[in-house]
């Protein structure tokens, strides 16, 4: 079965710090990973998908089959990265998204 | 539409009664899911229509609750004889088939009394 767990429910750093937010996930097959991230009083919104291989707001993320993880990155946290964050998971073509339980990250000035 | 719109905003309803939740998903997007979000228990899957395939209901948790596409657009998530257990934020999101990002709607927040 699919599942995807997040271990951290709140993460808490001071602005300038390094991040990581920590992503597992369990399925057999070639999964498609996925950050969403959800501002204060906005909505829920893609961050960033494993196969771009892309930097948003200075996030990354690496896919790694090896540990089944993709865990979340930034070298300097800033405060309006101060958000709920969830990683999804998708095994393939046109099945559901499965989200962890999210993270709630605060950047203290 | 801008987006995904929901309604409505917010429910407030006594335990035991029925209630409809509508999602009005983006314009020629096929895919559209339903999800409950509440504190400690994160984004929840409950329903994903696709196109004309027959919906993927394996997140549905009791036959109390149902939902229904009309039309390949307008969706309504239906929860019969609510429970306080019931009370969380009812996300939807749709997206174009088989893509990789979905667009949510602002959600409903249901509380039940």
């Amino acid at each position: 079965a699919q599942r995807v767990t997040q271990p951290e429910k709140l993460l808490s750093v001071f602005k300038g710090a390094p991040v990581e937010l920590k992503c597992n996930y369990s399925y057999s097959g070639s999964p498609e990973l996925f950050w969403y991230v959800q501002y204060s009083r906005q909505r829920l919104q893609l961050l960033l998908r494993h196969i771009s291989r892309e930097s948003i707001k200075g996030f990354t993320a690496d896919l790694n089959k090896g540990e089944t993880s993709f865990h979340l990155k930034k070298p300097f946290a800033q405060e309006e990265d101060s958000a709920m964050y969830y990683c999804a998971l998708r095994a393939g073509g046109y099945n559901k998204l499965i989200f962890g339980a999210g993270t709630r990250l605060a950047v203290h000035p | 539409g801008a987006g995904v719109s929901q309604s409505p905003s917010n429910k407030v309803t006594e335990k035991g009664k029925d209630v409809e939740l509508r999602c009005d998903p983006i314009s020629g997007h096929t895919a559209l899911y339903w999800y409950r979000q509440s504190l400690g228990q994160g984004l929840e899957f409950l329903i994903y229509f696709q196109g004309n395939s027959a919906p993927d209901k394996s997140g549905l948790p009791s036959d109390r609750f149902s939902a229904e596409r009309t039309g390949g657009s307008v969706s309504t998530l239906t929860i019969q004889r609510t429970q306080q257990e019931d009370s969380a934020v009812y996300l939807c999101a749709s997206s174009l088939a088989g893509g990789e990002k979905l667009f949510f709607g602002s959600g409903t927040q249901l509380s039940v009394l």
